[in-house]
């Protein structure tokens, strides 16, 4: 089955700054691959998702990048702000007609004013 | 709000018991997940159903089943509860197939604590 690691489990940065979340999988045939942003006692919430036949996605201040070949993913969150503060998960879908999602660990993202 | 519903909010029970949790899915979803979420295991996947019949399984105990209705709602039964069970138990829907019908959508969450 599909594995995904995630680091790192914590991330501190100053309001302003720039965060960078990184996820490797293990199933080179995963072709979809979701972010959820998590706050306290609430439920995931998707941020942007990646298919595997683009490299990169943009959305205001967040965008994912995919790398097929070294089966990586990873989030990058611009000009952070305190409420980007959450637990963030990335995720992968292997292919094939069961589409369950295999979650990575989470980071808890902080960010000081 | 994601459009998927989850009753009850908050289960408290013994151990040794059984309880049901309900979903109800975005409207023209038809697929249905769930997955528990503890403090030391993260997000797990359990069981997926399309349409009313399952499709995938995954780290589900054999003391842990589910079923999907005609009208697509979605009950997960879990039984001899342990402690080991308490966790937040999340329902996600999704259209059902690929591409951008693929998106899971998660409901609110039922909080199970197991005294």
């Amino acid at each position: 089955g599909e594995n995904v690691e995630q680091h790192p489990s914590t991330l501190s940065v100053q309001e302003g700054d720039s965060a960078v979340i990184k996820c490797t999988y293990s199933d080179s045939a995963s072709n979809y691959f979701p972010w959820y942003k998590q706050e306290l006692g609430k439920r995931p919430q998707l941020i942007i998702d990646i298919r595997s036949n683009v490299g990169e996605k943009k959305d205001q201040r967040i965008a994912v990048t995919l790398n097929k070949t070294a089966k990586h993913f990873s989030l990058h969150i611009t000009e952070t702000q305190p409420e980007d503060s959450a637990v963030y998960f990335c995720a992968a879908i292997q292919g094939g007609s069961a589409r369950q999602l295999t979650f990575g660990s989470g980071t808890q993202l902080t960010v000081l004013p | 709000d994601s459009g998927v519903t989850q009753t009850p909010k908050h289960l408290i029970t013994a151990t040794g018991q059984r309880v049901t949790l309900r979903c109800s899915p975005r409207s023209g979803d038809l697929s249905v997940y769930w997955y528990q979420q503890s403090l030391d295991q993260g997000l797990q996947f359990l069981i997926q159903y399309y349409n009313g019949e399952e499709r995938a399984k995954g780290n589900i105990l054999e003391r842990f089943s589910a079923q999907q209705f005609p009208d697509l709602h979605s009950e997960l039964n879990l039984s001899s509860l342990e402690l080991g069970d308490s966790a937040l138990y999340f329902c996600a829907s999704s259209v059902g197939g690929t591409g951008t019908r693929e998106t899971q959508y998660f409901g609110p969450g039922t909080r199970l604590l197991v005294l």
